[in-house]
């Protein structure tokens, strides 16, 4: 299996502050990287599907770079729906795997 | 819009088998893509755990596969999950969503089960 690195695992920000989020595949997924959010109680989010395809209805503060082994996700400027958890998911390979979270919260 | 909904018991008894039905609302499962289902213990991380096709056709986690099966009913467009010999690991919100080319892009709200005596 692809195993999915990220960092920070928690981080906390202002709103207003640009964020990044560092995620590793463990091998080469070309552009094959999924970004999701995640907020307490609820069901997992698409937000940016081949690594920088930006899904329908998701705000243009959010962006996804990256190829082969290493991408992030960037938040331009935080807002306080923001405060969430965020998950990579590479689809190279089956089964597809997800990295273990990172946790963004209020500063 | 298209809508899932997980149903299914929220307590299993381990050795015993867990079994969720997904119900699909706003699009027809007959009309293509595939259907899987993700599961987070509390607390913890996404496992991909297997997905179908409207023809039967699916695909399953290795870490799991000897003891799961999924399932697909079109004439109710649903889709049905069995995890056998199951054990307190196997306590877990469990999630059925759509596979939408690589990616899940509509997800139920989740359901918790839990494994105890």
């Amino acid at each position: 299996d692809i195993q999915m690195t990220q960092s920070p695992s928690s981080l906390s920000a202002s709103v207003g502050d640009r964020v990044t989020i560092t995620c590793r595949a463990s091998q080469s997924i070309s552009r094959y990287l999924n970004w999701y959010q995640q907020k307490p109680g609820k069901a997992p989010n698409l937000l940016i599907y081949a690594a920088s395809s930006l899904q329908s209805g998701v705000p243009s503060r959010f962006s996804g770079s990256g190829s082969g082994t290493d991408f992030t996700l960037t938040i331009s400027s935080l807002q306080p729906e923001d405060f969430a958890t965020y998950y990579c998911q590479q689809s190279y390979s089956t089964p597809p795997t997800f990295g273990g979270g990172t946790k963004v919260e209020i500063e | 819009q298209v809508q899932l909904q997980e149903s299914g018991p929220g307590l299993v008894k381990p050795s015993e088998t867990l079994s969720l039905t997904c119900a699909v609302s706003g699009y027809s499962i007959s009309s293509g893509y595939y259907w899987g289902w993700i599961r987070q213990p509390p607390g913890k991380g996404l496992e991909w755990i297997g997905s179908i096709y409207h023809s039967g056709s699916t695909s399953y986690n290795p870490s799991l596969k000897s003891r799961v099966t999924i399932s697909v009913d079109t004439s109710k467009n649903q889709f049905s999950l069995k995890l056998s010999s199951v054990t307190a690991a196997d306590t877990a919100v469990y999630y059925c969503a759509r596979v939408y080319g690589r990616n899940f892009d509509y997800w139920g709200q989740g359901t918790l089960v839990t494994v105890s005596s």
